[in-house]
C-alpha cells in the first residue's frame, strides 16, 4: 500500500519560505504514470491545488501561485519537495502532498495525512 | 480558475439518499470527464470515491455514485450511513495542466 508523508516546519514568520518534504513508501516515486503534488487546505475555505511534478523533473504550477512555488523530487530518497516563498497569513493551510495518476485514468490516488503550516510571528 | 461551488451542507437520515452538487464552467466541469469526488474525515488523508464523473476506485462502495449534467457534477450517496458523516470534495481538471476544487460540502447523518 502506497503511503505518502509530509514533513516540514509547522510555523513560518511571514515573508519568509516554507519548506515541505513528502516521503513516499510502499511503492516508488520513480514509477511511470504518475506525478506528484502539493494541495492545501486554508481553515475555513475548500481545497487549493499548488502544483505537481513528474520523475524527470516537469513541473506544473497553479497559476495563481506560480511565482512563488518551487517544486522538486529526488528520486533517490523517494521524496518530493515544496518551497513556497514570500509567505503571508492566507499560506496558513494543512498542506497534503499527493499521488497524481495520469495513466489509465486521471486523478489524486493517495494522499498524505497533512501538515498544518501556520504562518505567524 | 475559480473554485468549484458545492452546497455548503447537506444531511439526510440513515437509509436515505443524499445528492451533493458541484458547479463549474465550461472551461472545467462541461468539457472534461475528469470530475473526481474525495471524502474527508477531519484529521486524516482525505480519500478518493469517485473519478471520472462516474467510475469506483477498487474498495469503495456502490452506494456512492457520480453523474454530470453540463457545467455540474452530483455526488450521491444511498443507503446513508453513520460512517458516510464526512466533508466532501469535488475536484476537475480545467486545462492546462491545472486542477480545481470545491469549497467542500459537510455532510451530517440525522
Amino acid at each position: 500500500q502506497l503511503q505518502l508523508q509530509e514533513s516540514g516546519s509547522g510555523l513560518v514568520k511571514p515573508s519568509q519560505t516554507l519548506s515541505l518534504t513528502c516521503t513516499v513508501s510502499g511503492g516508488s516515486i520513480s514509477s511511470g504514470g504518475y506525478s506528484w503534488s502539493w494541495i492545501r487546505h486554508p481553515p475555513g475555505k475548500g481545497l487549493e491545488w499548488i502544483g505537481y511534478i513528474y520523475r524527470n523533473g516537469d513541473t506544473y504550477y497553479s497559476p495563481s501561485l506560480k511565482s512563488r512555488v518551487t517544486l522538486s523530487i529526488d528520486r533517490s530518497r523517494e521524496q518530493f519537495s515544496l518551497k513556497l516563498s514570500s509567505v503571508n497569513a492566507a499560506d496558513t493551510a494543512v498542506y497534503y502532498c499527493t499521488r497524481l495518476r495520469s495513466s489509465s485514468g486521471y486523478y489524486f490516488d493517495y494522499w498524505g495525512q497533512g501538515t498544518l503550516v501556520t504562518v505567524a510571528t | 480558475q475559480s473554485a468549484l461551488t458545492q452546497p455548503a451542507s447537506v444531511s439526510g437520515s440513515p437509509g436515505q439518499s443524499i445528492t451533493i452538487s458541484c458547479t463549474g464552467t465550461s472551461s472545467d466541469v462541461g468539457t472534461y470527464n475528469l470530475v473526481s469526488w474525495y471524502q474527508h474525515h477531519p484529521g486524516k488523508a482525505p480519500k478518493l470515491m469517485i473519478y471520472e464523473v462516474s467510475k469506483w476506485p477498487s474498495g469503495v462502495s456502490n452506494r456512492f455514485s457520480g453523474s454530470k449534467s453540463g457545467n455540474t457534477a452530483s455526488l450521491t450517496i444511498s443507503g446513508l450511513q453513520a460512517e458516510d458523516e464526512a466533508d466532501y470534495y469535488c475536484c476537475s481538471f480545467a486545462g492546462s495542466s491545472n486542477w480545481v476544487f470545491g469549497g467542500g460540502t459537510k455532510l451530517t447523518v440525522l
